[in-house]
């Protein structure tokens, strides 16, 4: 697709339900983020891909957090035994390569996110 | 941490100029500096980014200091519709580097 599709857009779960949110992002583009935003607040960093290795999970807020990503493309990211505080937006953003590089400027296109609301 | 700081808001006239300002004091050579816009209930929205040099595309300008310790978002004519948040980010240049999103500057353009 043209740009960085994600579903679902809209998720309601209950409390203690695994829920898994997908991301597609743009072709060719090797390095994939995950980001969430609860409301009012900024952006949270939670993991992120070069291919399908992940240099820097650091964000992860906890166990119950996977993410993979297979053939270098799509990503998944994986919440269970869903808690309340995870009700968030979760954004992917994928990249083409470096600023100032030859294959792009480095730059984060993002998707329009997933509304996770756990009750 | 982010290393940025931004007013956490701005007002500006529709028409006028719009100028956010970002200090970076502890910016590195190498770190470039992104600035993105998050529109309400959106992704965020790449706008432009910078190394030294002052930079101009269809959506701003962006100015950097020569000591590159801040820099300026320009919106040369702001619309109702570029009333966002609007984050100040500096990142090395490689890919092993996150891009960490501070609170921003809410900029409301008035009519």
């Amino acid at each position: 697709g043209a740009g960085v599709s994600q579903s679902p857009s809209n998720k309601v779960t209950e409390k203690g339900k695994d829920v898994e949110l997908r991301c597609d992002p743009i072709s060719g583009h090797t390095a994939l983020y995950w980001y969430r935003q609860s409301l009012g607040q900024g952006l949270e960093f939670l993991i992120y891909f070069q291919g399908n290795s992940a240099p820097d999970k650091s964000g992860l807020p906890s166990d119950r957090f996977s993410a993979e990503r297979t053939g270098g493309s799509v990503s998944t990211l994986t919440i269970q035994r869903t808690q309340q505080e995870d009700s968030a937006v979760y954004l992917c953003a994928s990249s083409s390569g470096v600023a100032g590089g030859p294959r792009g400027t480095g730059e984060l296109f993002f998707g329009e996110g997933s509304r996770l609301t756990v009750l | 941490d982010a290393k940025t700081t931004q007013p956490p808001s701005m007002d500006c006239a529709e028409g006028r100029a719009a100028n956010l300002p970002c200090n970076h004091s502890t910016i590195s050579g190498n770190e470039y500096v992104y600035w993105y816009r998050q529109i309400h209930s959106q992704g965020p929205q790449y706008i432009i980014h910078g190394l030294k040099n002052n930079e101009t595309n269809e959506m701003a300008s962006l100015i950097i200091t020569e000591d590159r310790k801040s820099s300026t978002l320009i919106l040369p004519h702001a619309t109702l519709r570029d009333t966002a948040v609007y984050y100040c980010i500096v990142r090395v240049n490689n890919y092993g580097q996150n891009f960490v999103f501070g609170p921003g500057t809410r900029l409301s353009v008035l009519p």
